[in-house]
């Protein structure tokens, strides 16, 4: 079946490390894949998303390259700022036929001044 | 601008009780889905439905019920409340390989 494995957390970095947050996927064939946040008491936001292979997606200084041959798509971000503190949820969705999303199960993140 | 919007947003209910969490979108959406969030289980699949009039079992179905009457809407039900459920429910919306849009979440207790 499809499933998302993603870094466990918690991270904490100083402001203006360097961040990567790790996902790997396994799905049958073409999925699409997405990096949610959740900041503090609120619900889930996209991040960013990418479709196909060597897609690169980006976002609020965040970027993720969907590399097919390691099945994977991780997190990064230059220099991370308190306010990046939050939740990260890697998923995938197939892009085809009744499959809904599915989620790793969340990276938390905090960044300290 | 609405999206997606869930009610009630947090409510306290005692074990046995019963009660729907409504979620509603405005975005012509064919698919919606309800998850449960718990510390350190991320976000967990309890029901969703891929149309109007059709609803499907994810990872945590028990003790829920859902319906889907009309596509806009997508109601949650649970029958007898037990503690187990003391949960953030968050219900959510995409057309089929897009993205999906959340709604804020609502923070149900059980005692």
């Amino acid at each position: 079946g499809n499933s998302v494995t993603q870094m466990e957390g918690p991270v904490t970095l100083s402001e203006e490390a360097f961040l990567t947050i790790n996902c790997t996927y396994t799905a049958t064939g073409y999925p699409s894949l997405f990096w949610y946040v959740q900041y503090p008491g609120e619900g889930l936001q996209l991040l960013l998303k990418a479709t196909k292979a060597d897609d690169k997606g980006s976002n609020k200084g965040f970027e993720a390259t969907y590399r097919k041959e390691t099945t994977s798509f991780h997190l990064e971000k230059g220099s991370v700022q308190v306010s990046d503190s939050a939740v990260y949820f890697c998923a995938l969705c197939k892009n085809s036929g009744n499959t809904p999303l599915v989620f790793g199960k969340g990276t938390r993140l905090s960044v300290i001044a | 601008n609405a999206g997606v919007t869930q009610t009630p947003k947090f409510r306290v209910l005692k074990t046995g009780q019963s009660m729907t969490l409504l979620c509603a979108q405005d975005m012509n959406h064919e698919y919606m889905y309800w998850y449960r969030q718990d510390p350190g289980m991320g976000l967990r699949l309890i029901h969703y439905s891929v149309g109007e009039g059709t609803t499907a079992k994810g990872e945590v179905p028990d003790g829920y019920n859902v319906s889907r009457l009309k596509k806009q809407n997508f109601l949650l039900g649970l029958e007898s409340a037990a503690p187990s459920q003391t949960s953030v429910y968050f219900c959510a919306s995409s057309v089929p390989g897009n993205t999906i849009y959340f709604g804020e979440g609502s923070w149900l207790t059980v005692v």
